[in-house]
């Protein structure tokens, strides 16, 4: 078992709409959780870290964690084309090592 | 966050030499890492840098292949050695904010796309 999945494929949503984003991680142990999002070329940028259960906004991102059902996601309100992008799910498992999943494309239609 | 450069941005190189990538901060920082990012794939983490001491490095990445410094708090170096085209790659520094309350939240530098032919 890998350890952070990001199984979905890409993901298109109208422009307006709320994108849903979801990610599992293997590791009980792992301790803090973070969303970069990366343009085609670009390095990843950091958007949300999470490390309580809970939901926790910014903006127009809210991540939300779970840590008995091992999964964390990120949804983004009213989705702009400027978001389309790549979007990486990563966890800290300690020793400040951060596993990346292998990420979901987002397509915003105008 | 800090601002981070890579130098080169991009590089070409021949089969069987080396490349050495400098990653540049503009504030100290403790920990420093080295990622790599296969084409399509995610980041995948080669080593920590650490300033003073060897590196880290992850399962599968080993110092002959991949040696890395950290003369002081705001430089590291990564060379690629004997390169193949498996090492086709770009290459990513990133920096650990510092301070209380940080949970690891790591930022990148602008990478280093490499092609081996």
């Amino acid at each position: 078992q890998k350890e952070v999945e990001q199984n979905s494929g890409p993901l298109s949503v109208p422009e307006g709409a709320i994108a849903s984003l979801n990610c599992t991680y293997s590791d009980r142990g792992s301790q803090s959780f973070f969303w970069y999002r990366q343009y085609s070329g670009k390095s990843p940028e950091l958007i949300m870290f999470i490390y309580s259960n809970g939901d926790k906004e910014d903006g127009r991102f809210t991540a939300q964690l779970n840590k008995a059902s091992q999964y964390v996601s990120l949804l983004i309100r009213d989705s702009q084309p400027s978001d389309s992008a790549t979007y990486l799910c990563a966890v800290n498992n300690g020793n400040n090592r951060l596993a990346f999943g292998k990420g979901n494309q987002v397509v915003v239609i105008p | 966050s800090a601002v981070i450069s890579q130098k080169p941005s991009r590089d070409i190189c021949q089969r069987g030499t080396s490349l050495t990538i400098q990653c540049q901060v503009d504030s100290q920082v403790t920990m420093m890492f080295w990622y790599r990012q296969q084409p399509g794939q995610s980041l995948t983490l080669i080593a920590t840098a650490n300033q003073g001491s060897e590196a880290t490095y992850e399962s599968g990445f080993v110092i002959d292949k991949f040696p890395i410094s950290r003369p002081n708090l705001t430089f590291s170096t990564l060379t690629v050695s004997n390169m193949s085209p498996e090492d086709s790659s770009i290459y990513l520094c990133s920096v650990r904010r510092g301070g209380s309350g940080a949970h690891n939240e790591q930022f990148f530098g602008p990478g280093t796309r490499l092609t081996v032919l």
